[in-house]
């Protein structure tokens, strides 16, 4: 089946540099991905998003590239900081018949080191 | 504020016995979801409703009931039959129902333990 994945389940940083979750995808027909951030307890934060019509997208901090042509996603977090420790999950988009179907991956656990 | 929220935040259930968790939002969001998220992995859809009085199973929907009588409420029922049904439950909603994804938000999550 399809599947979302991540080529790095435990990430250690020191605080100030900067970050990079990956994740690779197996749908070429996903539209639409996004990245969340989850911290202990809580529920998923979206971060960033980007379409297929893109490849690159920034937000504060955050950088999300897009490799279609590899099915690779990537998230980039600047100057890391430790209130940035968190689990982060990629999601891929597939519109299915008009439904809107969503696949997880299993995430990365992002650990700041101060 | 607008937002999603669920409750309560930790539910215990005696092994046999039906639960039902709640979410609401006042987002004006046709989509709702239900999501189950066991340690250390990814979150498995459960149900899904794209419009109220409709509703799809997901991935693992054996165990599970919903209903969506209202635009801002999509309850799920872990019934008996649910073999492991210890886990972290999230809810999530979304702006559309056909046409152009976007972001799903989520709400803070029910933890469920069965004794």
């Amino acid at each position: 089946g399809e599947s979302v994945g991540l080529h790095l389940p435990t990430l250690s940083v020191q605080e100030g540099d900067n970050s990079i979750i990956n994740c690779a995808y197996s749908n070429s027909a996903s539209d639409y991905f996004i990245w969340y951030k989850q911290e202990s307890g809580k529920g998923p934060q979206f971060i960033i998003d980007i379409r297929s019509n893109m490849d690159k997208r920034q937000g504060q901090r955050v950088t999300v590239l897009l490799n279609k042509t590899v099915k690779h996603l990537s998230l980039q977090i600047a100057a890391t900081q430790p209130g940035d420790s968190a689990v982060y999950f990629c999601a891929e988009n597939l519109n299915s018949g008009g439904y809107q179907k969503v696949t997880f991956g299993t995430g990365t656990k992002l650990q700041v080191i101060p | 504020d607008g937002g999603i929220t669920q409750s309560p935040k930790y539910l215990f259930r005696k092994e046999g016995q039906n639960v039902t968790l709640s979410c609401e939002q006042n987002l004006n969001h046709d989509a709702m979801y239900w999501y189950r998220q066991d340690p250390g992995q990814g979150l498995r859809l459960i149900y899904y409703s794209q419009i109220v009085n409709d509703f799809q199973k997901g991935d693992i929907a054996e165990g599970y009931s919903v209903s969506r009588e209202k635009k801002e409420s999509f309850p799920l029922t872990v019934t008996s039959a649910q073999k492991n049904p210890t886990a972290f439950y999230l809810c999530a909603s979304s702006i559309d129902r056909y046409g152009r994804a976007n972001e799903q938000f989520f709400g803070p999550g029910t933890r469920l333990t069965v004794l």
